[in-house]
């Protein structure tokens, strides 16, 4: 069965970096794209931005470009997503999510999601 | 960027009986070279991921009760839970995936009345 597994809870100070990993299985890794999200407490699902697991060609949302990385090891079947410069409007969950459809296309909704990763910004 | 506003907010129903949640969205979500409408939802029951319950606005997702149908097009678009459960005890989310960035509902919280 497809099974998306994020690396654990991070606690970061403001200024930081947090990497999380999302190893994905049950089906062929390259033939679907992966997305991160995130929700911040009481807000709303955040698209934060994709990668062609397939190609390595990613795209961001406006919001986080220049301060996400998002990037993938096709042997590991594992996406890595970082965010730098972190401030405390960054604490949230973030999820990773695979494309229902395909790998080639961004405008996704998603069939399976990982089981979110906790950062929290603080001092 | 594409505004999902969900109403109601929150949402209280007798065991049995019918929920509806809408989702109205700034922008056409019909895209008129294939006819579908890029309109998902989503329920989240907390410590949980999200999970797909309707794509194309009225395409039920494999394993997803018949109980749950979607409904609409173009900018307004509802789920219906025909008789509702204990299990569906949740928030559930609209979210639009025509253009980028990809946007959500604000969410509406289904309770047992």
């Amino acid at each position: 069965q497809v099974q998306l597994v994020q690396s654990g809870a991070e606690v970061k100070k403001p200024g930081a970096s947090v990497k999380v990993s999302c190893k994905a299985s049950g089906y062929t890794f390259t033939t679907y794209g992966i997305h991160w999200l995130r929700q911040a407490p009481g807000q709303r699902l955040e698209w934060m931005g994709w990668i062609n697991t397939d190609k390595g060609s990613t795209k961001f949302s406006e919001k986080f470009q220049g301060r996400v990385t998002v990037t993938g090891d096709t042997s590991a079947s594992t996406v890595y997503m970082e965010l730098s410069s972190l401030r405390s409007e960054d604490t949230a969950v973030y999820y990773c999510a695979k494309d229902r459809r395909s790998s080639t296309s961004y405008y996704a909704d998603f069939d399976h999601w990982g089981q979110g990763t906790l950062v929290t910004v603080s001092s | 960027d594409i505004v999902m506003t969900q109403s109601p907010d929150s949402l209280a129903v007798s065991l049995g009986e019918r929920a509806t949640i809408n989702c109205k969205s700034s922008q056409n979500l019909l895209y008129s070279s294939n006819n579908n409408n890029y309109l998902s939802w989503y329920q989240h029951k907390p410590g949980q991921p999200p999970k797909l319950l309707i794509y194309w606005a009225s395409t039920r997702e494999s394993g997803v009760p018949e109980r749950f149908s979607g409904s609409g097009s173009g900018t307004d678009f509802s789920l219906t839970i025909s008789s509702l459960q204990d299990e569906d005890v949740a928030v559930y989310y609209c979210q639009q995936h025509y253009s980028i960035p990809l946007t959500f509902g604000g969410g509406t919280k289904v309770e047992i009345k």
